[in-house]
């Protein structure tokens, strides 16, 4: 198998206050990991790519300071969402692609809902 | 930049018919997926087509990966309602460090 966990799966916070989400694969070591963002009837947008041991590597347009990822072992990156504004509320997924592949497969978490208010 | 146009973006059929997805770009894939993704769940992998005129079936489902690897399709056939969702192709190009570029979107809707 190959499966990837989120958590949490949805998060209300106030406007300011910072965000911490997990990804996390279970079954499987991952060297690389991605962050995307997907609005309502969208297509992913991918905001970063997470290496281990490693600095995140940022999509143009979005903010490192503010999305901060951190890709501290082979099954685990997070993603901090500082000084959270409504405009942040959104759908975020991650995926992980294990640590041998031939075709670039990624395999995605069920996703978290964070709502700013 | 590399660009993967899907076609069409909505569709709505009856349950029992044919449909078939499009996925094209003007550059040369790696690899191509194709997901398929329920509201407020993320993207499940479906297939992964690598080599150039592969034709792979999961049940109804159909995929073909052009000759020129710069193109796919996904055909269903005989629509079922459990197949409502959003349909995503995604293509990985060679050097561009392992990420998917993902298509639009087919948002299917299959009604009884």
């Amino acid at each position: 198998g190959a499966v990837v966990s989120q958590h949490p799966s949805w998060v209300i916070c106030k406007s300011g206050t910072s965000v911490k989400i997990e990804c996390r694969s279970l079954d499987f070591q991952a060297t690389t990991m991605f962050w995307y963002r997907q609005f309502p009837k969208q297509s992913l947008m991918l905001m970063a790519t997470s290496n281990e041991g490693s600095k995140a590597t940022y999509e143009q347009g979005v903010e490192k300071d503010k999305f901060l990822i951190n890709h501290a072992s082979l099954t685990l990156s997070t993603l901090t969402v500082t000084s959270a504004h409504p405009e942040d509320s959104s759908f975020y997924i991650c995926s992980a692609r294990r640590t041998v592949t031939v075709a670039y497969e990624q395999y995605f978490g069920p996703g978290t809902r964070l709502t700013v208010t | 930049t590399q660009l993967l146009e899907q076609s069409p973006q909505f569709l709505s059929i009856q349950e029992g018919e044919n449909l078939t997805v499009y996925c094209n770009s003007s550059s040369v894939f790696s690899s191509l997926q194709w997901y398929r993704q329920e509201p407020g769940e993320g993207p499940v992998l479906l297939v992964t087509v690598v080599t150039g005129g592969e034709v792979k079936k999961l049940k109804r489902l159909t995929f073909q990966f052009g000759d020129a690897r710069k193109d796919s399709s996904l055909h269903i056939t005989a629509a079922q309602p459990g197949d409502t969702g959003l349909y995503l192709c995604a293509g990985a190009w060679p050097g561009n460090t392992g990420k998917l570029i993902f298509g639009q979107g087919t948002t299917l809707q299959v009604k009884p």
